[in-house]
């Protein structure tokens, strides 16, 4: 059982720049989120799914896209990264909703956008 | 919305002190998370509390409801506990509202 795992685990972009972070479960979760973690700030969710085929938008959704083709996958894509963007990028998943379920978290992502 | 409050933001504690940290919210809950961040970032759950009292190991959650008052507790700390320990509670009263963090406080426990 990996868990939760996250590609890459470091990636610097330059201004302009698209990119896409790969989240996997294989826990048979049916939620999975984005997040990001900036210093003095806690984690913000950025998009989530509850189930394949489906996104909804979290608390800091603009300059990212995601997609959940297959159940086990989670995709943030940024198509014109911006300094702003600079962050640790966390992916979670959970079996239902995080008011019944605990999250289960990736490793992270370090992205730097110059 | 849900105002996340910790305290305290940094503690630093001698090998076998009894350690507390404190999460404060503002609007009614279902349910509350704690989190523990290691020095190495990797996030993991230690407790889901809606209610009463919960322990795990060296590891005591409460919440208070009527208080809107949650407190994370480490018996005999170690060296081991440093990370940052992070609480989540709703973002608004409503059923399915995402989550919203704390800051996080950073605990360093010295041997």
């Amino acid at each position: 059982n990996a868990g939760v795992t996250q590609t890459p685990k470091f990636r610097v972009l330059k201004t302009g720049q698209s990119m896409t972070l790969l989240c996997a479960q294989d826990m048979n979760h049916e939620y999975m989120y984005w997040y990001r973690q900036d210093p003095g700030m806690g984690l913000r969710l950025i998009h989530y799914s509850v189930g394949e085929g489906t996104t909804a938008k979290g608390e800091v959704p603009d300059g990212y896209n995601v997609s959940r083709l297959k159940k086990q996958n989670f995709l943030l894509g940024l198509e014109s990264a911006a300094p702003s963007q600079t962050s640790v990028y966390f992916c979670a998943s959970s079996y239902l909703g995080w008011e019944v379920n605990e999250q289960f978290f990736g490793p992270g992502t370090r992205l730097t956008v110059l | 919305k849900n105002e996340v409050e910790q305290s305290p933001q940094n503690l630093t504690a001698q090998e076998g002190e009894f350690i507390t940290i404190n999460c404060s919210y503002s609007v009614g809950i279902s349910a509350l998370h704690w989190l523990q961040q290691h020095p190495g970032g990797g996030i993991v759950s230690l407790f889901m509390l809606s209610s009463g009292k919960k322990k795990h190991g060296r590891l005591i959650a409460t919440i208070n409801i009527q208080e809107k008052h949650s407190s994370l507790h480490i018996t005999a700390s170690h060296p081991r506990d440093s990370a940052v320990y992070i609480c989540a509670a709703p973002a608004e009263e409503t059923s399915g509202s995402r989550l919203t963090f704390g800051e996080g406080t950073q605990l360093t426990v010295n041997p």
